[in-house]
């Protein structure tokens, strides 16, 4: 089973800033099939990135995944008060499909 | 509009049994792998189960195998679970969700609004 690990725990910003997410992997994950989810309080998750840098339909380009093979970022340039969530990467390379454990983006 | 509505969610004593349905729109169904994912209150979420497209092929979590079976009629467009011997550590919110593509491996890209089971005596 793959591990992803997620760091930091809760990242306290404020509307403008730039915050940088990352998710580690305790294995390769194979072709980058790595994806970042976003989710607010009360509702469904919300796929932001797939293949590790692809944005889903609909997501705006402030919102940037990169890297590879074991370690992995969610870069988003300017943040806006909507994009205060938790935000949760997922590797689909291999069964099962682990999650990693969240990253809280708080307002500072 | 890709619609997942789940039902079935409730109150059920620790060695119940329950059974979530997913009610799937906007989509050709019978194309897409389907997943149940699982949140615990205040808690990350958990990848649970999943069922391929028209193989029937499943998958299951460690901590739900032998418990949980996935299902899925392609003539109703839905998607079931079907929870036996409950625990209390099985109280979550439970999620289905599609692959966001047909083919190959892909991210969970459609979502339900979830159901709530809670097991407690």
């Amino acid at each position: 089973e793959i591990v992803l690990t997620q760091s930091p725990g809760t990242l306290s910003l404020s509307p403008g800033d730039r915050a940088t997410l990352s998710c580690r992997a305790s294995q390769t994950v194979t072709s980058n099939y790595l994806g970042w989810y976003q989710q607010k309080p009360g509702q469904a998750p919300r796929l932001l990135i797939y293949g590790a840098s692809s944005r889903a339909t609909g997501i705006p380009d402030r919102f940037s995944g990169s890297g590879s093979g074991t370690d992995f970022t969610l870069t988003i340039s300017r943040l806006e008060p909507e994009d205060f969530a938790v935000y949760y990467c997922q590797q689909y390379s291999s069964l099962p499909n682990t999650f990693g454990q969240g990253t809280k983006l708080e307002i500072k | 509009e890709v619609q997942l509505v789940e039902s079935g969610g409730g109150l059920v004593q620790p060695g119940g049994s329950l059974r979530l349905s997913c009610a799937a729109s906007g989509f050709i169904f019978n194309n897409y792998w389907m997943h149940w994912v699982r949140q615990a209150p205040g808690k990350g979420l958990v990848w649970v189960s999943r069922i391929g497209s028209d193989d029937y092929s499943t998958t299951y979590a460690d901590s739900v195998k032998g418990r949980f079976t996935i299902s899925r009629d392609n003539a109703k467009n839905t998607l079931y679970l079907q929870m036996n011997s409950l625990r209390d550590e099985d109280t979550a919110v439970y999620y289905c969700a599609r692959h966001s593509e047909v083919a190959g491996l892909s991210p969970l890209g459609s979502w339900g609004q979830g159901a709530l089971v809670t097991v407690s005596s």
